[in-house]
């Protein structure tokens, strides 16, 4: 058990510019979470992949987001023509389904939009 | 509504007494899941406790316990001992179907 990863862990970008994060979930982990979290806020929720089908997304997840995880493996966020309101955490879980399922989490990738 | 409260904004313990940290939620489901997650300043959220609604006892990992009131719909913290390295930011989170809220978070500071 590696843990759950996250890359990278800091990215500086240009507003109208495009990034992309990777997450690579604990191996034997059916489901993967996107979270977004501000200062002073907890985790909002922005979408979930049940192997490699991507089964909800928020309303927070605006056209400019795309995520995919091929193959059910890592997955990837995708953000397009950054805006300033995008500067955030982006937190990365990982989870087996069950009765008793919880959440392990990536150190984040911390983005700032200039 | 929120389907997660912590009321407490900032909590200061003297090291070694014990603490509570409030979190109230709100479901109309009879099967879920309670979490306290610890975020220090490091970023990553850290599992410390679980209870599932259908558990008749409260839930202890160590030094953490959870205050699982069904009927008031609350499920607290509490952190017993406390050490200068429980110092952080605590989240209480509720499962849901298959959706998982995260309240607006407790900040902690453990005095020497």
């Amino acid at each position: 058990d590696t843990g759950v990863s996250q890359d990278p862990r800091h990215k500086i970008t240009k507003r109208g510019q495009n990034v992309t994060f990777r997450c690579d979930p604990i191996s034997e982990h059916n489901r993967l979470y996107w979270y977004r979290q501000t200062l002073g806020q907890g985790p909002e929720f922005l979408t979930y992949f049940q192997n490699e089908a991507q089964l909800e997304k928020s309303r927070l997840l605006s056209d400019r987001f795309s995520a995919e995880r091929p193959k059910g493996s890592f997955s990837t966020l995708e953000i397009q023509r950054t805006e300033q309101g995008d500067s955030a955490m982006y937190l990365c879980a990982s989870s087996r389904t069950g009765g008793r399922e919880k959440l392990f989490f990536g150190s984040g990738t911390q983005l700032s939009v200039l | 509504a929120q389907k997660i409260t912590q009321t407490q904004p900032g909590m200061f313990v003297q090291e070694k007494e014990a603490v509570t940290l409030d979190c109230t939620y709100d479901t109309s489901d009879q099967s879920y899941g309670l979490f306290w997650y610890k975020q220090p300043s490091s970023g990553e959220m850290i599992f410390l406790i679980y209870q599932g609604s259908y558990d008749e006892q409260n839930a202890t990992e160590g030094r953490y316990s959870l205050n699982f009131q069904k009927a008031r719909k609350s499920a607290n913290l509490v952190i017993s001992a406390s050490q200068l390295g429980d110092s952080a930011m605590y989240f209480c989170a509720m499962r849901e179907l298959n959706q998982f809220y995260f309240g607006t978070g407790t900040s902690l500071t453990v005095i020497p």
